[in-house]
């Protein structure tokens, strides 16, 4: 069966630094791009970057590009989602995704909430 | 970058009344590379639709996907209680891009 395993939620204050997890299982991690999805309070899903862990070919949208900093560990089968310095309006679910080239995103894992706030 | 324009914002309707959600792309889709996906409050979205009209597995036929180019629709034939959630469109024609639409709300009037 596959699983894309997130950690837990994060209470963290401006300026802090975070780096969450998202653990695949059930298929070969190497074939598959992970990507990142926000969805902030209310609002709706937001394509944040990919990463093929097969070789830590990475992508990502305009609207994050230098925000943030994906990556992958192949070797436990798990992809990252990092920020060197939150800020307030980081606050957000997100959600990785399995994705393979030309096809959508078809297993998501639970979510991580991430809350910013002094 | 594709822009997807989601229509209606909200959908007000009744259980057993039919569903239409529109989803428009600012340039072509290439080979319908369309997906639709559904998401219930606290849950992750789900994959219904893709290739802009193939049900993903286990989806009840009810859905249904259509359109080609720049102006795609999902319709739910005859909708259920659990059908009342959001909707998004997303393309995926290009993994250096994968954009979202807005997303529409089917709300029970």
């Amino acid at each position: 069966e596959v699983q894309l395993v997130q950690s837990g939620a994060e209470v963290k204050k401006p300026g802090e630094s975070l780096k969450i997890s998202c653990k695949g299982s059930g298929y070969s991690f190497t074939s598959y791009w992970i990507g990142w999805v926000r969805q902030m309070p209310g609002k709706g899903l937001e394509w944040m970057g990919i990463i093929y862990p097969g070789d830590s070919d990475t992508r990502y949208s305009p609207s994050f590009q230098g925000q943030v900093t994906i990556s992958a560990d192949k070797s436990i089968s798990t992809a990252y989602l990092q920020w060197s310095s939150l800020k307030a309006s980081d606050t957000a679910m997100y959600y990785c995704v399995r994705h393979v080239r030309l096809w959508p995103f078809d297993y998501w894992g639970q979510g991580t909430l991430v809350t910013v706030s002094s | 970058e594709i822009v997807l324009t989601q229509s209606p914002g909200t959908l007000s309707l009744s259980p057993g009344e039919r569903a239409t959600l529109s989803c428009r792309a600012s340039q072509s889709v290439s080979s319908s590379y369309l997906a639709w996906y559904q998401q219930k409050p606290g849950q992750a979205p789900r994959l219904l639709i893709y290739g802009a009209s193939s049900r993903a597995t286990g989806i009840p036929d009810r859905f249904s996907g259509s359109g080609s180019g720049t102006d795609f629709t999902l319709t739910i034939s005859r909708l259920e209680p659990e059908d009342f959630a959001v909707y998004y469109c997303q393309q995926y024609g290009s993994s250096a891009s994968l954009t979202f639409g807005g997303g529409t709300k089917v709300e029970i009037k």
